[in-house]
């Protein structure tokens, strides 16, 4: 079946811009993350979605960024006024139940964005 | 906060070398813990995982056991292949919140 799918794959954008970062997660997961990986840093977590939950917002690392998910399934992660230190790959992923429980977190192939 | 604390790469074995990558989890309760590899070109996929004390996980040779003493989840494996080197990343978390994630060991294996 479908994977996590993410896009675009790669976006490069100049710094001050605003970008939108896409994910469709695996049809039937409740649960839904974003993750920054940046070279050398491992996952940054971001946000975290759990079905009809307020979202855990507690990763995210300014008020530039910003993260929804429409009807419980597809979610963009919005970053305003972007800046070079946003560049990283940026990682959605999902699950079939709660974080930090048995369920796997399937990850997508990520959107490598670069802020020139 | 929950931290986890994951042994610095890169790691440089000939084949059928023994493996270990330590990884710690530091928290105010016990998490469930996990193993993700990243091969080359890839995407994260999970390795392996525990949900409570002195659970095993085991998967394609790679073993990880709990212990609840330390929150330790050392991954092992008695003789890595070529086809083992990629990028291994801890994780742990608490029922409800997302995984903290360690930063990732380099695995390079030459035959």
């Amino acid at each position: 079946g479908a994977g996590v799918s993410q896009s675009p794959s790669n976006k490069v954008t100049e710094k001050g811009k605003d970008v939108e970062l896409r994910c469709d997660p695996i049809s039937g997961h409740t649960a839904l993350y974003w993750y920054r990986q940046s070279l050398g840093q491992g996952l940054e977590f971001l946000i975290y979605f759990q079905g009809n939950s307020a979202p855990d917002k507690s990763g995210l690392p300014s008020d530039r960024f910003s993260a929804e998910r429409t009807g419980g399934s597809v979610s963009t992660l919005t970053i305003q006024r972007t800046q070079q230190e946003d560049s990283a790959v940026y990682l959605c992923a999902s699950s079939l139940g709660p974080a930090g429980t048995t369920y796997e977190q399937y990850f997508g192939p990520g959107t490598r964005l670069t802020v020139t | 906060g929950d931290s986890v604390t994951q042994m610095e790469g890169p790691v440089t074995l000939s084949e059928e070398a023994f493996l270990t990558i330590n990884c710690t989890y530091t928290a105010t309760g016990y998490p469930s813990l996990f193993w993700y590899v990243q091969y080359p070109g890839e995407g994260l996929q999970l390795l392996l995982k525990a949900t409570k004390a002195d659970d095993k996980g085991s998967n394609k040779g790679f073993e990880a056991t709990y212990r609840k003493e330390t929150t330790s989840f050392h991954l092992e494996k008695g003789s890595v292949q070529v086809s083992d080197s990629a990028v291994y990343f801890c994780a742990g978390g608490q029922a409800g919140t997302a995984l903290i994630f360690g930063k990732g060991t380099t695995l390079s294996v030459s035959s």
